[in-house]
């Protein structure tokens, strides 16, 4: 069964620390895989996808096959990061819908 | 317009009750999807709609009965729901295997 982990429920760094926030999945085939993210009283919104390979708000994840991991980085955490972020990867087969994390809460601290 | 829109925001309804949640978008996307969020969870699949046709229900009690009258708008029927039913709504919408966009929800509660 496809199955993704974010095993970290909760995350606090302080303002201007490093933060990674773990992902790992099990996946057979090409996982496609997205992190999204949920500031207080707003949409769910996009944050990464992994084949775009962008860098958004200073975020970045790397798509590391042989360890099957998809962790979110950034080297300066600011508190406008504060907000639940979820991975998930899209499923296989013909209906892909999204595999939901069940997600890690950053804290960023001033 | 790059937005799902979804009415109403706040819903209260009794157990008796007959309501309906909207969601609406302008994006072209031709699938539509329905979500269950409880406070601090991931989102729950309820349903998916993909060129209007229902492809995915994820075996949601009959109380919710979806609606896709046309390519913009999805509509999902509330009768005789639970307290247990109180949650966030959410509503997304995207072209086929790609990223999904979400509107602000309708948050419900059940008297």
């Amino acid at each position: 069964a496809q199955r993704v982990t974010q095993p970290e429920k909760l995350l606090s760094v302080f303002k201007g620390a490093p933060v990674e926030l773990k992902c790992n999945y099990s996946y057979s085939g090409s996982p496609e895989l997205f992190w999204y993210v949920q500031y207080s009283r707003q949409r769910l919104q996009l944050l990464l996808r992994h084949i775009s390979r962008e860098s958004i708000k200073g975020f970045t994840a790397d798509l590391n096959k042989g360890e099957t991991s998809f962790h979110l980085k950034k080297p300066f955490a600011q508190e406008e990061d504060s907000a639940m972020y979820y991975c998930a990867p899209l499923g296989a087969g013909n209906n892909r819908k999204l595999i939901w994390g069940l997600g890690t809460s950053l804290a960023v601290n001033p | 317009d790059t937005e799902v829109t979804q009415t109403p925001k706040h819903l209260v309804m009794g157990m008796t009750n007959k309501k309906s949640l909207k969601c609406e978008q302008h994006m072209g996307h031709r699938a539509m999807y329905w979500y269950k969020q409880k406070a601090k969870k991931p989102p729950e699949l309820m349903f998916v709609y993909s060129y209007e046709k229902l492809s995915i229900n994820e075996s949601v009690p009959s109380r919710f009965s979806p609606e896709c009258p046309n390519s913009s708008l999805l509509n999902l029927h509330l009768h005789a729901l639970q307290p247990e039913d109180s949650a966030l709504y959410l509503c997304a919408s995207s072209q086929p295997f790609q990223p999904q966009h979400f509107g602000d929800g309708t948050r419900l509660s059940i008297l």
